[in-house]
């Protein structure tokens, strides 16, 4: 069976530093894979993704994440964060060849920028 | 263009209630997913509707149902209502035949208390 596993619930950063949210997966099949993030009271947003093209996806906010198949991960990263990033970012996953399919979600990590 | 709609935004029941709630999907979009969202948790699939029909079901119990109407909405039904059903319920939209692109799209969601 598919799933996600993020690694980490709350990761703190300092604004200006790496953000660094770690997500492995696993999966019989080539996967399709996301980053999602919620902002408080609100419904979820596609950060990026990744579907068997480039292995490094760049997404919207300046995030991108890197699918490494050897070592089933595909962890987010922004190389400065803002105020702004402090929100829930989920990891999922997909089968691939079905767009609409189910998506299966991590337990999310809780991002939080130190001033 | 208005995106994922849902109503009503926050809804309170007993123990034991029936409860409905809505979604109207992206234009252009004709496959509804339905997500449960306990708190500090991750989305779980609940189910879709593709063509008014359930297509896919996620490990849930008979008590929620669903149904899709021929302008595409959606709504979702849960009866017996207990504690633990107590969450935010997303809506997601996808055209379900269009395999390149991908993305689903998110409602702001519902939450549901249950007292």
């Amino acid at each position: 069976a598919q799933s996600v596993t993020q690694l980490g619930s709350h990761v703190s950063v300092s604004e200006g530093a790496l953000v660094l949210l770690r997500c492995n997966y696993s999966s019989s099949v080539p996967p399709y894979l996301f980053w999602y993030v919620q902002y408080p009271n609100q419904g979820l947003q596609l950060l990026l993704k990744y579907t068997s093209a480039a292995t490094l996806v760049k997404g919207i906010n300046g995030f991108e994440a890197e699918f490494k198949k050897s070592e089933t991960s595909f962890h987010l990263t922004k190389p400065s964060a803002h105020m702004s990033d402090a929100a829930e970012y989920f990891c999922a996953v997909s089968p691939s060849g079905s767009s609409a399919s189910k998506i299966i979600f991590g337990s999310g990590t809780r991002l939080s920028i130190r001033p | 263009d208005a995106g994922v709609t849902q109503s009503p935004t926050h809804l309170i029941k007993t123990r034991g209630q029936q409860v409905t709630l809505r979604c109207s999907p992206k234009s252009g979009h004709d496959t509804v997913s339905w997500y449960q969202q306990a708190l500090g948790q991750g989305p779980q699939f609940i189910f879709q509707y593709y063509e008014e029909e359930e297509r896919q079901r996620g490990n849930f119990p008979d008590r929620f149902s669903g149904h899709q109407f021929p302008n595409y909405s959606s709504e979702l039904n849960v009866n017996a209502l207990l504690l633990g059903d107590s969450a935010l319920y997303l809506c997601a939209s996808i055209r379900g035949q269009d395999t390149r692109s991908y993305e689903q799209y998110f409602g702001p969601g519902t939450r549901l208390t249950v007292t």
